[in-house]
């Protein structure tokens, strides 16, 4: 059964700072994986998603990385503003579902 | 593009009572919707994987006739929680699977308080 875990649990950083939020997975078989954006009592926002096949992915100041061999995605975010602030959701898309599969997220608070 | 919506975005009710909550695909057709349902700092867990014209996929664990899908459109899928208890309460997602991207996309979510 395949189990996402996210590490850490909540995170605080000064405006500015470069951070890595961690994700790891149990079954390396995946399709693919997603970050996602969660703002408080709202919905998700789609930020990056890396197929099986690919390393990482970029978009602005967020990189993913994907090391499916070893379980493991990284999202990086480069020069932290309080506008990050949310919780970030890592989920992954075995190939034997269709149905994605969360961990239960990393809160970033980002003062300014 | 790709675009999920869900009504009511919060709904209160009364121990006991029934509760729909749609989730509509604006503009795109999505023959495959999931339901999740997160409880305060947890992760969503999948409740059921709803088809177009067929009946819904219930992950263990989850009681078919407590919790009613309906999938009668491309772009509408409907969860009735029927005779809600106040461990109903929770947030609960719909996601619709098409899109440009041929992948998930979220609605805004439904928060549900039982009383």
């Amino acid at each position: 059964k395949q189990e996402v875990t996210q590490i850490p649990a909540a995170l605080s950083v000064p405006e500015g700072e470069n951070l890595v939020l961690n994700c790891s997975f149990t079954d390396s078989a995946i399709y693919n994986l997603q970050w996602f954006r969660q703002d408080p009592g709202k919905g998700l926002t789609s930020l990056l998603l890396i197929q099986s096949s690919q390393r990482e992915q970029t978009s602005g100041r967020l990189n993913a990385s994907l090391d499916k061999s070893s379980g493991r995605s990284t999202l990086y975010i480069a020069a932290s503003q309080p506008g990050d602030s949310a919780t970030y959701l890592c989920a992954v898309l075995n190939q034997a579902g269709t149905a994605l599969i969360f961990g239960k997220g990393t809160t970033l608070s980002v003062s300014s | 593009g790709a675009v999920v919506s869900q009504h009511p975005s919060r709904v209160i009710c009364k121990s006991g009572t029934s509760v729909k909550i749609e989730c509509r695909s604006l503009d795109f057709q999505a023959t495959t919707m999931f339901w999740y349902r997160q409880f305060p700092k947890q992760s969503l867990m999948l409740m059921a994987t709803s088809n177009e014209g067929s009946k819904a996929t219930y992950e263990q664990g989850v009681e078919k006739d407590k919790f009613l899908i309906n999938h009668a459109s491309l772009t509408l899928s409907t969860l009735t929680v029927t005779s809600a208890h106040p461990e109903d309460s929770s947030f609960y997602i719909c996601s619709a699977l098409g899109g440009p991207q041929e992948t998930q996309y979220f609605g805004p979510g439904t928060r549900l308080l039982v009383l």
